[in-house]
């Protein structure tokens, strides 16, 4: 079984500039959340996503959008990068689970630095 | 709106003590799910642990074990004979139970759980 695989892992970006992370969901799952996890914090949700429609958003602003394609794999696309927008993200997905409570599969993560 | 409260930072034990990380929790919903996830240097978040608002029974999973405490809106997480493999960050976190909630978690601040050999 496939796990949740991100990338690129780590890239340095400039204030200004746009970025775009990939995640490509585990097996089975059509459901893709992505977090934002600042250094020594605890993640934050930014939007998920189910069946290639935005299925609840985080307190984050519209510069932060995404996608989710025909086969559940997902991109986070940030523009107008600011400092504060150097974090780890983390794209998760799972199984559909209406009602909350369903255990999500992450994956490692993409290190994004904004000089 | 929802918070998680994990007071502690940092927890240094040696190798075979038990460990209790403590969570707290605020909500408005009366129905909600609670975890305890892993994060190693990896930075992969694993998922421990789940318990649904309306089951205060604590277990014990393996090495794991819970308190689950509605009344006090905690739910403090245990591991017995600690290992050097334990070493990692901890998140307790939070989700809602509607239809529209789908995976949305809340978590805390984490505690960092430094076990020595």
């Amino acid at each position: 079984e496939t796990g949740v695989t991100q990338s690129p892992t780590h890239l340095i970006k400039t204030r200004g500039q746009q970025v775009t992370l990939r995640c490509s969901s585990q097996s089975g799952h059509n459901t893709v959340s992505w977090y934002q996890q600042a250094l020594g914090q605890g993640p934050q949700f930014i939007f998920q996503y189910y069946r290639e429609e935005e299925n609840g958003r985080g307190n984050f602003p519209p510069r932060f959008s995404g996608l989710q394609f025909p086969n559940y794999s997902s991109e986070l696309n940030v523009n107008a990068l600011e400092l504060d927008d150097s974090a780890l993200y983390l794209c998760a997905s799972s199984s559909p689970n209406i009602g909350g409570g369903g255990e999500l599969f992450f994956g490692e993560g993409s290190r994004l630095t904004v000089l | 709106a929802q918070k998680v409260t994990q007071a502690q930072t940092e927890i240094s034990v040696v190798e075979k003590e038990d460990v209790t990380l403590d969570c707290v929790y605020e909500t408005r919903d009366t129905t909600y799910y609670l975890f305890w996830y892993k994060q190693p240097p990896s930075g992969e978040l694993v998922f421990l642990i789940r318990r649904n608002s309306f089951d205060e029974q604590n277990e014990i999973s393996g090495r794991y074990s819970w308190n689950f405490q509605k009344s006090t809106s905690s739910f403090n997480f245990t591991i017995t004979a600690s290992q050097v493999v334990d070493s990692a960050v901890y998140f307790c976190a939070l989700s809602e139970a509607f239809i529209d909630a789908g995976n949305k978690l809340t978590f805390g601040g984490g505690t960092r759980v430094l076990v020595k050999p």
